[in-house]
């Protein structure tokens, strides 16, 4: 049962535009969040987290929204550059599940075009 | 963060064998988990390697199809076992505890398996 899902499995976003990539989880025992960057032949490469005691996160382009009412969270990517293109993944985890263990959505694939 | 590599990066198998992949980190780390990523889906966690004891597997990974082992602090390692087609995937190793936020985990680059 996918307790993390990411509906959109593509997005495309020009060049200086915002890119809005959107989570939905299931579980209401998630209390951490977690969004991760994936190159072709790479591992995931950690971007940017969120504490359910939180609603908003910022770290340069980056900033994490957490609705936990809607249990809904969604990052925000101002300008999206060409770097950016990569799979974009949601991580949630609870401290009362397989150690801080990351249950992860499918991922969205994101192409920012110039 | 730590630097975390893995071995090999890919390979090519016959059903029925087995493989071992490594996984090493250049610092001692507290968790260390393994996670497989099957063609167009998430990443799933496969279990968690606990150091000189048992990993402790999720719900569907049992220990004769994926034994684990962690030696050390810096260490492990994750077999495939009997192999059929259905085990192509790319397999992950991740270390956590590192930074001030527990939960955040770190990844290998992965290994890409194919089971012909």
């Amino acid at each position: 049962d996918q307790q993390v899902k990411q509906n959109s499995p593509s997005l495309s976003v020009q060049e200086g535009r915002i890119s809005i990539l959107n989570c939905d989880y299931t579980n209401s025992m998630f209390d951490y969040f977690l969004w991760y960057k994936k190159y072709p032949a790479e591992g995931p490469t950690f971007l940017i987290s969120i504490s359910s005691i939180k609603d908003k996160n910022e770290d340069g382009r980056f900033t994490v929204f957490l609705n936990k009412s809607a249990k809904h969270l969604s990052l925000h990517i101002v300008p999206s550059q060409p770097g950016d293109s990569a799979v974009y993944f949601c991580a949630a985890s609870s401290n009362s599940n397989s150690g801080y263990a990351l249950n992860f959505g499918k991922g969205t694939s994101l192409l920012v075009t110039p | 963060s730590a630097v975390i590599s893995q071995k090999p990066s890919r390979d090519i198998c016959q059903r029925g064998t087995s493989l071992t992949i490594q996984c090493q980190v250049d610092s001692q780390v507290t968790m260390m988990f393994w996670y497989r990523q099957q063609p167009g889906q998430s990443l799933t966690l496969i279990a968690t390697a606990n150091q000189g004891s048992e990993a402790t597997y999720e719900s569907g990974f049992v220990i004769d199809k994926f034994p684990i082992s962690r030696p050390n602090l810096t260490f492990s390692t994750l077999t495939v076992s009997n192999m059929s087609p259905e085990d192509s995937s790319i397999y992950l190793c991740s270390v956590g505890g590192l930074g001030r936020i527990y939960n955040e985990q770190f990844f290998g680059p992965g290994t890409r398996l194919t089971v012909l």
